[in-house]
């Protein structure tokens, strides 16, 4: 089946650091990629709807400089959060689709501000 | 975008068949039903979807309403990987927001 692969799925930095995530799909070319945050005991909250080649859709109250996504291509997508700060920690996912297909989703990315 | 309402949690014996519900009663007419369910720590996980007929695949079926406003996602025989939180999302091709979703535990 469809595979979504996030890297990495763990990291830990001091406050003030950019981190990046990736998003690849592995076996199909993805029209919209989307990412996710979630707190503990919470459900995923929708960040941003990104298409390859153009520029990302934000939900309300994400801010955008905050959290840069770039789509270069059909198979990857980033989340850089900037500055990030504790309250920035959370466990980010990201999910591929492709026309009608279901949405995949990676194993997400546990990140821990200190 | 819909609404859903689904129980906060739900428990079943190992092997016996579940009944998961949702009410999506603001859905659209154009908005399939998906079904999503997350073990600890890790992402989604594609269970069902449909859109006005009663499905089935080796994972579970799914049965919608005649009027669609509510659904059920039936696990056949529990295993005790499948407790998870599961959730039912209208979508319509657009975003997907995620509801607070079920949360089953299965009872060895």
């Amino acid at each position: 089946g469809a595979v979504v692969s996030q890297h990495p799925s763990r990291v830990i930095c001091k406050s003030g650091t950019s981190v990046k995530i990736e998003c690849r799909s592995l076996d199909f070319q993805a029209t919209t990629m989307f990412w996710y945050r979630q707190f503990p005991k919470q459900s995923l909250m929708l960040m941003a709807t990104s298409n390859e080649g153009s520029k990302a859709t934000y939900e309300q109250g994400v801010e955008k400089d905050k959290f840069l996504i770039n789509h270069a291509s059909l198979t990857l997508s980033t989340l850089t959060v900037t500055s990030a700060h504790p309250e920035d920690s959370s466990f980010y996912i990201c999910s591929a689709i492709s026309g009608d297909q279901p949405q995949h989703f990676g194993d997400g990315t546990r990140l821990s501000i200190l | 975008d819909a609404k859903t309402t689904q129980p906060n949690s739900m428990e079943s014996n190992e092997e016996e068949p579940v009944h998961l519900p949702c009410n999506h009663s603001t859905i659209s007419g154009t908005d399939y039903i998906h079904w999503y369910r997350q073990l600890p720590s890790q992402g989604p996980e594609y269970v069902i979807h449909g859109l006005t007929s009663n499905v089935n695949n080796r994972m579970a079926s799914l049965a919608i309403a005649e009027d669609r406003k509510s659904s059920t996602l039936i696990l056949h025989r529990a295993t005790l990987r499948d407790a998870a939180v599961y959730y039912c999302i209208p979508y319509t091709g657009n975003q997907f927001y995620f509801g607070t979703g079920t949360s089953l535990t299965v009872i060895p």
